[in-house]
């Protein structure tokens, strides 16, 4: 079936560190792939998509690109800063008559000053 | 344009009673979805509904229903609540349009606490 694997968390950084949080997945289909954002007590925030092989989504200094030959779209970010520290969602969404989202377990990222 | 709109945002239950949490997405949004949130499960697909007709739907029990009304403002209901139904309630809505991206919008969550 349809699923998504991120790494596991806490990840834990110093600010102006260099972030990578992996994620794969596996979709029947061509899904559109996407990484969501929690603050704490929050809903989720969109923070980037990508819709076809090689695109890149990108925003607020985060990066992710969809390769379609390794089934991954990891998040990356060069510098980071206390404010980033959340958990990160990666996930998937096809339209197989209404639409389904699957998520990743998400990763919580800690950003130490 | 406003967010998408969530009542309760907390809310406190007894076993065995049902509640009904509401749901008000983005002007123009025609599709919402409703997600349960648990530390040890994730985030869990409910369903999916548009212009007034589930599309989609998870693997949840029948206790898990939902509805959508012409305005796209959508309720879910849970009878019969268990301790396990303790959650984050999280709806999202979406242009609903049948190209990609399926991007979603989130509202703030209704926290369930079943005691």
């Amino acid at each position: 079936g349809d699923s998504v694997t991120q790494m596991e968390g806490p990840v834990t950084l110093s600010e102006e560190a260099f972030l990578t949080i992996n994620c794969t997945y596996t979709a029947t289909g061509y899904p559109s792939l996407f990484w969501y954002v929690q603050y704490p007590g929050e809903g989720l925030q969109l923070l980037l998509k990508a819709t076809k092989a090689d695109d890149k989504g990108s925003n607020k200094g985060f990066e992710a690109t969809y390769r379609k030959e390794t089934t991954s779209f990891h998040l990356e970010k060069g510098s980071v800063q206390v404010s980033d520290s959340a958990v990160y969602f990666c996930a998937l969404s096809l339209n197989t008559g209404g639409f389904k989202t699957i998520f990743g377990a998400g990763t919580r990222l800690f950003v130490k000053a | 344009k406003a967010g998408v709109t969530q009542t309760p945002r907390y809310l406190i239950k007894t076993r065995g009673q049902q509640v009904t949490l509401s749901c008000s997405p983005i002007s123009g949004h025609r599709s919402v979805s409703w997600y349960q949130q648990t530390p040890g499960q994730g985030l869990q697909f409910l369903f999916e509904y548009f212009s007034e007709t589930q599309r989609n739907k998870g693997n949840f029990p029948g206790r898990f229903s939902g509805r959508q009304f012409s305005n796209s403002r959508s309720e879910m209901n849970v009878s019969t609540l268990e301790l396990g139904d303790s959650a984050l309630y999280l709806c999202a809505s979406s242009p609903g349009a049948a190209i990609p991206p399926y991007e979603q919008y989130f509202g703030p969550g209704t926290r369930l606490t079943v005691t």
